[in-house]
């Protein structure tokens, strides 16, 4: 059964940086794409990249692109994303998400809030 | 990047219901269309993939359909646990991208 676990809700001050884990079980780490996707409050869903962790290659989407650094380690089956230069309109909850093919996103972590207030 | 315009973007029905959503790719993605169904507080579930594949243990009064660029997706009888918002999504290209959402109410 795949799990996706995700870190715990984070408090960013503006211009700070975060950094979101997600904790993969119940497959093959390095067999699965990770996505992220992000949700602002009462919004709806924005996609941000995803990394092929057996190659460690990345694809960000274009308006994330430079403050956005997704990495994993296989030796802990574990996914991250760092989003840097925070700015208000970050506040959202983070969900990482995976499956079996590259485009996949059929399992989902619960999600990360990350808040961004001075 | 292919847009995906999802319609209506709220409905109430009463129970028993049958309920239609809408979604319009910008492109042909073929079928490569997902369905999610998202609670309060909680992630999106994936219930139908393929556009009219549905995922195990999804129950069977929920479809999809597609006609070209344009992807339906039904509740054939509204239940109370029904009530969330739905998404649509592409995986055909890359950026992935999403329906605006369709928030379903019991009326």
């Amino acid at each position: 059964q795949v799990h996706l676990v995700q870190s715990g809700a984070e408090v960013k001050k503006p211009g700070a940086s975060v950094k979101v884990s997600c904790k993969a079980s119940g497959y093959s780490f390095t067999g699965y794409h990770m996505h992220w996707v992000r949700q602002a409050p009462g919004q709806g869903l924005e996609w941000m990249g995803r990394i092929n962790p057996n190659s460690g290659g990345t694809s960000y989407a274009q308006r994330f692109q430079g403050r956005v650094t997704m990495t994993r380690n296989t030796s802990i089956s574990t996914a991250y994303m760092e989003l840097s230069s925070l700015r208000s309109d970050d506040t959202a909850v983070y969900y990482c998400a995976s499956g079996p093919v590259e485009v996949s996103t059929d399992y989902w972590g619960q999600g990360t809030l990350v808040t961004v207030s001075s | 990047d292919i847009q995906m315009t999802q319609s209506p973007s709220s409905l109430s029905a009463s129970v028993g219901d049958r309920v239609t959503i809408t979604c319009q790719a910008s492109q042909d993605i073929t079928n490569y269309l997902n369905w999610y169904q998202q609670k309060p507080g909680k992630a999106p579930k994936l219930l139908i993939y393929d556009a009219s594949n549905l995922e195990a243990g999804v129950p069977s009064r929920f479809s999809g359909s597609r006609s070209g660029t344009d992807f339906s997706f039904t509740i054939s009888s509204l239940q109370p646990e029904d009530i969330a918002t739905y998404y649509c999504q592409q995986y055909d290209n890359f950026p992935l991208t999403f329906g605006g959402g369709t928030k379903v109410e019991i009326k």
